[in-house]
């Protein structure tokens, strides 16, 4: 059974650089078949997608975040991660890495980052 | 790029069936869209995959109450004999290409 796990700090300063990794067990990130993905989820409102990387390093940003947003891949470790700079308190969310075969079709649980001083 | 509406909240007694919309804007008619359930304070869930055609996919153990349909630019989600656990939001997606997604804004659903 395919798991993702997102890790890293719950709570980042304003202007600073907000850093995840999703960890992928019970399956390969190297997967030909499969796009890997972050989403987020400010509280109480809807999801937005912020990009997507392929196991080659091919990645695909939301226009409106581009310019913040770094994702990469480390197909050793079966781990990809979201570098998010220059953040405010309008980053703070949950945020989703996921898996992606068109649609999503695999969640993980979710990490809540705060952006606050 | 596409845009997808959705009802912002619906309801529905427990036992009975409900249809939820996602529309595709105009020129989209043709994507294909994807289905996701929120319960409270949980991450969404894979519920299915669905074309145009009507033809749809659904995830592993999703039950055989969940069923979807399509018309022009609509696309339906039908729960069917509502449980109590069916109370959730409700998020279509769709993507074009792998080099672009977007949601719907969601919606509420209320099991009377």
């Amino acid at each position: 059974q395919l798991q993702l796990q997102e890790s890293g700090p719950g709570l980042v300063k304003p202007s600073e650089t907000l850093s995840l990794t999703c960890t992928v067990s019970g399956g390969s990130i190297s997967s030909s078949s499969y796009y890997w993905g972050w989403i987020r989820q400010p509280p109480g409102k809807g999801l937005e997608w912020i990009g997507s990387i392929y196991y080659s390093g091919s990645t695909y940003y939301n226009p409106s975040l581009k310019s913040r947003v770094t994702i990469s891949v480390d197909t050793s470790k079966n781990q990809f991660s979201l570098k998010l700079s220059s953040v405010t308190a309008a980053d703070t969310a949950v945020y989703y890495c996921a898996r992606e075969v068109g649609a999503i079709d695999y969640w993980g649980q979710g990490t809540l980052v705060t952006v606050s001083s | 790029q596409p845009v997808l509406t959705q009802s912002s909240s619906a309801s529905a007694s427990l036992g009975s069936s409900v249809k939820l919309t996602c529309t595709l804007s105009s020129g989209h008619s043709s994507y294909i869209i994807a289905w996701h359930q929120q319960q409270p304070g949980k991450a969404p869930r894979y519920l299915m995959k669905l074309e145009g055609s009507g033809s749809y996919n659904k995830g592993s153990g999703v039950p055989d109450r969940f069923s979807g349909s399509s018309s022009g630019a609509d696309r339906y989600l039908t729960i069917s004999n509502l449980q109590s656990e069916d109370e959730a939001d409700y998020y279509c997606e769709t993507w074009d290409s792998n080099t672009h997604k977007v949601f719907g804004g969601g919606t509420k659903l209320t099991v009377l």
